[in-house]
C-alpha cells in the first residue's frame, strides 16, 4: 500500500507555542486531508486541499499541499489545551484515501 | 445520534473465539470503510464496500472478513482472535460524489483486546 509518513511521531509542546508537522509520500496524491482525533474518538477532518500549492486557513490551522503533490504541512498557531491529540494526513488517489502514521501532540499548560 | 455508530466501544476476548464489530451509519453513504489504527503505524485499511454487493479487500485484510448487512450496515469479524489483532478499529463511511472533497466519517472506534 501507500506509505505516506508524519513527522515528528509526538510533540510535547507549552500552551500558546506554535506547532508545526508534515506528511510526505514516496507517490504523489490528487487532495490532501487533515484529520484530528481525540482520545476516545475517531478522527475528524480539519482541512481539506485541492491543489498543489494551495494554501488553507481554518482558524488557527494552517495547513499546504506541496508544490511536488508529495507532501502536505499543517501549523497551529497558539496551542491550547484542547489541541490535544493525533493528527492525521491522508492523501487521495486511485479511488481511496491513504493515512499518514500520526503525530500525537500534548499540550502542557 | 452519531452518524457513524460502532458497537461495542470496547471488548476483550480470548485466542481463538470468533468476534464480530458491528457499524451502522446514518449518512445514506454507499461507501463504508473499515480500518484498523496501531500506534505508529497509523490507519490502515481491512475491507471497504463501495455498495451492498460489493466487498473489497484492503491493505490487511488476512484474519478477516466482512459482510454488509445492509446500505447501512458493515460488520467486521475475527473468525479466530490472535493477540496480534489487538488494536483500536474504526469503521467510516464515505459519499462517492464528495468523498475526495469532504473524506470520510468515522465512528467512535472499537477498542478490541485480544488475551
Amino acid at each position: 500500500g501507500q506509505q505516506l509518513n508524519q513527522s515528528p511521531q509526538s510533540m510535547f509542546i507549552q500552551e500558546g507555542e506554535d506547532v508545526s508537522m508534515n506528511c510526505t509520500s514516496s507517490s504523489i496524491f490528487n487532495t490532501w486531508l487533515w484529520y484530528k482525533q481525540d482520545p476516545g474518538e475517531g478522527p475528524v477532518l480539519l482541512i481539506a486541499l485541492y491543489k498543489a500549492g494551495e494554501l488553507t486557513s481554518n482558524g488557527r490551522l494552517t495547513a499546504q499541499f506541496g508544490i511536488t503533490r508529495k507532501d502536505s504541512f499543517l501549523n497551529i498557531s497558539a496551542s491550547i489545551p484542547s489541541d490535544v491529540g493525533i493528527y492525521f494526513c491522508a492523501g487521495h488517489t486511485g479511488n481511496q484515501f491513504y493515512f499518514g502514521t500520526g503525530t500525537s501532540l500534548t499540550v502542557i499548560p | 445520534d452519531a452518524d457513524v455508530t460502532q458497537t461495542p466501544r470496547n471488548r476483550i476476548t480470548k485466542t481463538g473465539k470468533r468476534i464480530m464489530l458491528e457499524c451502522s451509519q446514518t449518512k445514506g453513504h454507499d461507501r463504508m470503510y473499515w480500518y484498523r489504527q496501531d500506534p505508529g503505524l497509523g490507519l490502515r485499511l481491512i475491507y471497504y464496500s463501495f455498495d451492498v454487493k460489493d466487498i473489497n479487500k484492503g491493505e490487511i485484510s488476512d484474519g478477516y472478513s466482512v459482510s454488509r448487512q445492509a446500505q447501512a450496515k458493515f460488520s467486521l469479524s475475527l473468525e479466530s482472535a490472535i493477540p496480534n489483532q489487538t488494536a483500536l478499529y474504526f469503521c467510516a463511511t464515505s459519499d462517492p460524489d464528495r468523498a475526495t472533497t469532504m473524506g470520510y466519517t468515522f465512528g467512535s472506534g472499537t477498542r478490541l483486546t485480544v488475551v
